[in-house]
């Protein structure tokens, strides 16, 4: 079975520019997680979708948004970058939502450069 | 909140050195428990992980026992490897009436050498 695909693995941006980025989940999985590593800040959580519905969200501004389709692919946007938006990006999927309390399948995440 | 305190990094062994990593948590239901492995370039994996308290999660020679009395989950290995250099992450996840969400400590680098 393939694992969790993200794309695209590399982005650089420049301050104010607008950003998409992708996650296809393990097949028969319904959500999508997603989260943003930093050296300073480590993991933190930006949001749940299931059923296309986000589930949870976690303590970030609104220029972070995301969206599920029906196939439960998920893509999250970050809108007017900033320098500190620079951090690798991770998609987790799982069976189940709240399944940040379950086994989650983690990305290889998608490296964000904002110059 | 909930939160996860890991021991702070890097670390350093020998190859067949004894490898512990301590953890310990706060949460405000009852969580499980998960250690997470990243190698370079890669997104994490699940090394082991334990649901209930005295479980424990066993993986690849890595250990962990779920202490709720002390609230800890510290990963122990016998013998580490060379291969075994990676970032190690502790997370609890509480499924509560909302949603769950996992909650990840900060990482222990752990660097082997032969």
């Amino acid at each position: 079975k393939a694992g969790v695909t993200q794309t695209p693995r590399y982005l650089i941006k420049t301050r104010g520019q607008q950003v998409t980025l992708s996650c296809s989940p393990i097949s028969g999985h319904r959500s999508v997680s997603w989260y943003q590593q930093t050296p300073g800040q480590g993991l933190q959580f930006l949001f749940e979708y299931f059923s296309e519905t986000q589930r949870n969200k976690g303590n970030f501004p609104g220029r972070f948004s995301g969206r599920q389709f029906s196939n439960s692919r998920s893509e999250m946007n970050v809108s007017t970058l900033e320098l500190g938006d620079s951090a690798l990006y991770l998609c987790a999927s799982g069976l189940v939502w709240g399944q940040g309390a379950d086994t989650q399948y983690f990305g290889p995440g998608t490296r964000l450069t904002v110059l | 909140g909930d939160s996860v305190t890991q021991m702070e990094g890097p670390v350093t062994l020998s190859e067949e050195a004894f490898l512990t990593i301590n953890c310990t948590y706060t949460a405000t239901g009852y969580p499980s428990l998960f250690w997470y492995v990243q190698y370079p370039g890669e997104g994490l994996q699940l090394l082991l992980k334990a649901t209930k308290a005295d479980d424990k999660g066993s993986n690849k020679g890595f250990e962990a026992t779920y202490r709720k009395e002390t609230t800890s989950f510290h990963l122990e290995k016998g013998s580490v490897q060379v291969s075994d250099s990676a970032v190690y992450f502790c997370a609890l996840g509480v499924r509560n009436t909302n949603a769950g969400k996992s909650t990840f400590g900060d990482g222990t680098t752990l660097t082997v050498k032969p």
